[in-house]
């Protein structure tokens, strides 16, 4: 089975630039989440789609930070315009989640996409 | 407000001696708990879970946690360790009684783990 796929794995821009990063989650997992891991901290969840309604965005800065998942499989999330602080690892999982406490609650991880803005 | 901590950013171990990464929750309700492991420039992989039931949880790579609801706590350990265990381990939690949200992890801030051979 095929795990979660993430580019580009690295980019580099510049302040005020923007950026987006593509997430492909393995094949027939409805939830879909974007972390963002700052260098020496844990992930934490900007988003969380359900198939491609939005579960749980609380958490991303809105103004800046934008995602979508139009068909419910895909995800690409848009950085506009970039701020130093936005230098981190974006990872991409994805969860069957069918059922709160079922099995399937289990995240998988793709390798991530790190950005680094000068 | 949940909350996990990883009370140690390292933990040295020589092959072969038991290892312990420590980890300790705060939830509102009750906890689902889970741990992952990260290599260099790569995802976390995900290596157990306590869900429900029996209190000792088995895993990936001969891991295994052990859930104390008084302590608020659910400690990783393995009974030998290998060299390549050398990785970042982070514990995680989310709250089972937020009702229909269903994913929101908090993870701790991780604890490198290096077996000396």
């Amino acid at each position: 089975e095929a795990g979660v796929a993430q580019s580009p794995r690295y980019k580099i821009i510049e302040k005020r630039q923007s950026v987006a990063f593509w997430c492909n989650p393995i094949s027939g997992h409805a939830t879909l989440y974007w972390y963002q891991q700052i260098l020496g901290q844990g992930p934490k969840l900007l988003i969380q789609f359900q198939n491609n309604g939005v579960v749980d965005d609380s958490q991303l800065p809105k103004d800046r930070f934008s995602a979508e998942r139009l068909k419910g499989v895909d995800s690409t999330l848009k950085i506009q315009p970039a701020k130093l602080e936005d230098s981190a690892v974006y990872l991409c999982a994805s969860s069957l989640a069918v059922k709160l406490g079922s099995q399937q609650e289990t995240q998988y991880f793709g390798p991530g996409t790190r950005l680094l803005v000068l | 407000a949940q909350s996990v901590a990883q009370p140690e950013d390292q933990v040295n171990v020589a092959e072969g001696n038991p290892l312990t990464v420590k980890c300790t929750y705060s939830v509102s309700g009750n906890p689902y708990l889970f741990w992952y492991v990260q290599y260099p420039n790569r995802g976390l992989q995900f290596l157990l879970k306590y869900i429900t039931g029996d209190n000792l949880v088995k895993g990936s790579y001969g891991f295994e946690a052990e859930f104390n609801k008084s302590q608020t706590s659910f400690h990783l350990k393995k009974p030998s360790a290998l060299v390549s265990d050398s990785a970042l381990y982070f514990c995680a939690v989310r709250d089972r009684d937020r009702g229909s949200t269903l994913g929101r992890l908090y993870f701790g801030r991780g604890t490198q783990l290096t077996v000396w051979p």
